[in-house]
């Protein structure tokens, strides 16, 4: 257990609905970053927030939106879903690990797999 | 922008035996991470091991460690005495360093389906 929550596990919903999936990230982690992982493109980064604010875009559409809130859960937002969004979702969270040194390494969540039909 | 190749779609090993899983980059910073991450059926990402390109050892981590070759960029995993656990997609991912400016994301490779056979 990496100690990053995903809900939902599972989502079904049509083309055109919008859905809010959730990340709680590790206690104490500050770094969310957003990744979908689909058949066909891989594993791809869509966006990342640092304590509430956003640091870094990847390929992430202009129907799809994230915000960290200030418990430093967050919240990624698809709108106007097509059947080519169904995919796997993961959160990762990060932080500067003191015992080892190493800084952003990122734990995954189990993800919340979406099917859109 | 960076890129990581996995060439093996598939691999295969006896229970026991030991996996070389291959992996390589293209970059032009000179400091940076490489990772190994394990996706079970369960599709969970499992970090496996971790490697900062300044250092030369090579990681360990238990029955895993990396061959890292900076000047080929080449970032090899080997599993020793494997496991039927083991039997997971193998990703390599990059991340560039703090100091690039880059954004911190990770890059990953199209991964490697490993089979462990009893």
């Amino acid at each position: 257990d990496s100690g990053v929550t995903q809900t939902p596990k599972h989502l079904i919903t049509a083309t055109g609905q919008r859905v809010t999936l959730r990340c709680s990230p590790r206690s104490g982690d500050l770094s969310v970053y957003w990744y979908q992982q689909s058949l066909d493109q891989g594993l791809q980064f869509l966006i990342q927030y640092y304590n509430g604010e956003e640091r870094a875009k990847g390929n992430i559409l202009e129907r799809f939106s994230a915000q960290q809130f200030p418990d430093l859960h967050s919240e990624l937002n698809l709108s106007s879903l097509e059947l080519g969004d169904s995919a796997l979702y993961f959160c990762a969270s990060s932080s500067y690990e003191r015992e080892t040194g190493w800084a952003d390494t990122q734990y995954f969540g189990p993800g919340t797999r979406l099917t859109v039909l | 922008a960076q890129t990581v190749t996995q060439s093996q779609p598939e691999m295969s090993v006896q229970e026991a035996e030991t996996v070389t899983l291959s992996c390589t980059y293209d970059t032009s910073e000179s400091d940076y991470y490489l990772f190994w991450y394990k996706q079970p059926p369960s599709r969970q990402m499992i970090l496996v091991i971790r490697q900062e390109a300044y250092k030369q050892q090579n990681a360990t981590e238990n029955r895993f460690s990396v061959n890292f070759q900076k000047a080929a960029k080449s970032f090899s995993l080997k599993i020793s005495d494997s496991q039927l656990g083991d039997a997971a997609m193998y990703f390599c991912a990059y991340r560039s360093p703090f100091s690039s400016g880059s954004a911190r994301q990770l890059t990953f490779g199209s991964g490697t389906q490993l089979t462990v056979l009893p």
